[in-house]
């Protein structure tokens, strides 16, 4: 079964540049999140989707960063104009949506972003 | 609101040593759960166990066991014997009683980084 996809690997951008990532989720899996990992911290959640629906953004910085997943499978990930502080890897996941049992987040290898 | 807290930051120890990542956890939910992942140099997270509140039995898996104690708001991971495979960053994570969807929103800590030096 392959896993969760993401491109770019790594990305460096100029700040108050634009960048775009991008998510494929595992087959059959509804549910897609989006993590930022600063370095020497663990993932923070920005945005979970519930197929195509946003189910938690209340952490994504809406002023700069948006997401989307149209037709409720790939997803991307942009922010826009870029902040230093904006380096950090953005991890992607997935999981299996079959209320009430528990699904385990499947994760992919992130992009690394770094703003200069 | 919630907290995980790994105090130990690093951890350096020699193949077939017993290493023990410790993981104090704050949260005022009387139902939730508790997560240990694995980050090796590869940079995607590895499940390794979810444990709920009300499920205080150790668990063993291997050469993995897990200590969790809610009079401490402890979750402690122990590998025995360890390998220099196992070598990764390991994050402590919890989250509320299940949300929409199924799956939980992970509040994760800062990891601690092993490194099992041959």
């Amino acid at each position: 079964e392959a896993g969760v996809a993401q491109s770019p690997r790594y990305k460096i951008i100029e700040k108050r540049q634009s960048v775009a990532f991008w998510c494929n989720p595992i087959s059959g899996h509804a549910t897609l999140y989006w993590y930022q990992q600063i370095l020497g911290q663990g993932p923070k959640l920005l945005i979970q989707f519930q197929n195509n629906g946003v189910v938690d953004d209340s952490q994504l910085p809406k002023d700069r960063f948006s997401a989307e997943r149209l037709k409720g499978v790939d997803s991307t990930l942009k922010i826009q104009p870029a902040k230093l502080e904006d380096s950090a890897v953005y991890l992607c996941a997935s999981s299996f949506s079959g209320e009430p049992v528990w699904n385990e987040q499947f994760f992919g290898p992130g992009t690394r972003l770094t703003v200069l | 609101a919630q907290k995980v807290t790994q105090a130990q930051t690093e951890i350096s120890v020699v193949e077939k040593e017993d290493v023990t990542l410790d993981c104090v956890y704050e949260t005022r939910d009387t139902t939730y759960y508790l997560f240990w992942y694995k980050q090796p140099p590869s940079g995607e997270l590895v499940f390794l166990i979810r444990r709920n509140s009300f499920d205080e039995q150790n668990e063993i898996s291997g050469r993995y066991s897990w200590n969790f104690q809610k009079s401490t708001s402890s979750f402690n991971f122990t590998i025995t014997a360890s390998q220099v495979v196992d070598s990764a960053v390991y994050f402590c994570a919890l989250s509320e009683a299940l949300g929409k969807g199924g799956s939980e929103k992970l509040v994760f800590g800062k990891g601690t980084k092993l490194t099992v030096n041959p």
